[in-house]
């Protein structure tokens, strides 16, 4: 059972360049999130997805893109990759309503050099 | 602005122990208080999680204590075990508003023999 996928695991980009992370999700959820982790910053959330065909900001939106493209699928995409986006990357899925828990993917790490 | 607020950044206990891990939160709208774990490599994984018209849950060696008065919850691990060691987690749901969470800066524990 694969749960949440998150391709790719590592990237490393030059300043300016563009990129898409990419999450599929096989538990049928509703709703599906970025968040990024930053060492004492503990996990931020940058867009989530209530439901398919739905897509709003989190805490930290600024220079980020995303695309819910079905049920199983929500990309997240860097324009202009700053440096101040290296960071390790968490996409999560959950049911819309319930219990609340995330399920979390293994994470994508972006350095921005 | 952290809205949740974790404490300590790090904890070093051995084997047997019990570890202690606190959270403080401002906003009375949170409806929902999971605790993630979190190994290296890995995303996050709920642990155990708590609504606020308890004040205890436990589950194995895995306690939340919930103080509704002074906006606080903590975990307790009893007889913490060296496979205990990652990184703690707490975060809280907005009413209403599926699964997106705010998480606090993350605890590293350490079991030590």
């Amino acid at each position: 059972n694969a749960g949440v996928t998150q391709t790719p695991k590592f990237q490393v980009l030059k300043t300016g360049q563009s990129m898409t992370l990419q999450c599929a999700q096989d538990m049928n959820h509703n709703s599906m999130y970025w968040y990024r982790q930053d060492p004492g910053m503990g996990l931020r959330l940058i867009y989530y997805s209530a439901s398919e065909g739905t897509t709003d900001k989190g805490e930290v939106p600024n220079g980020y893109n995303v695309s819910r493209l079905n049920k199983r699928e929500f990309s997240l995409r860097l324009e202009s990759a700053a440096p101040s986006q290296t960071s390790v990357y968490f996409c999560a899925s959950s049911e819309f309503r319930g219990a609340g828990e995330l399920f979390f993917g293994e994470g994508s790490r972006l350095t921005v050099l | 602005q952290q809205q949740v607020k974790q404490s300590p950044q790090s904890l070093i206990v051995q084997k047997g122990g019990i570890s202690i891990i606190n959270c403080a939160y401002e906003n009375t709208a949170f409806d929902y208080f999971p605790w993630y774990q979190q190994f290296p490599g890995k995303g996050p994984a709920l642990l155990i999680a708590i609504r606020p018209d308890v004040s205890e849950k436990k589950e194995g060696r895995f306690t939340i204590s919930f103080n509704k008065s002074a906006k606080q919850f903590s975990l307790h691990i009893m007889d913490s075990q060296p496979g205990d060691s990652a990184t703690y987690f707490c975060a809280a749901r907005y009413t209403g508003t599926a699964s997106k969470l705010t998480f606090g800066t993350g605890t590293r524990l350490q079991v030590t023999l």
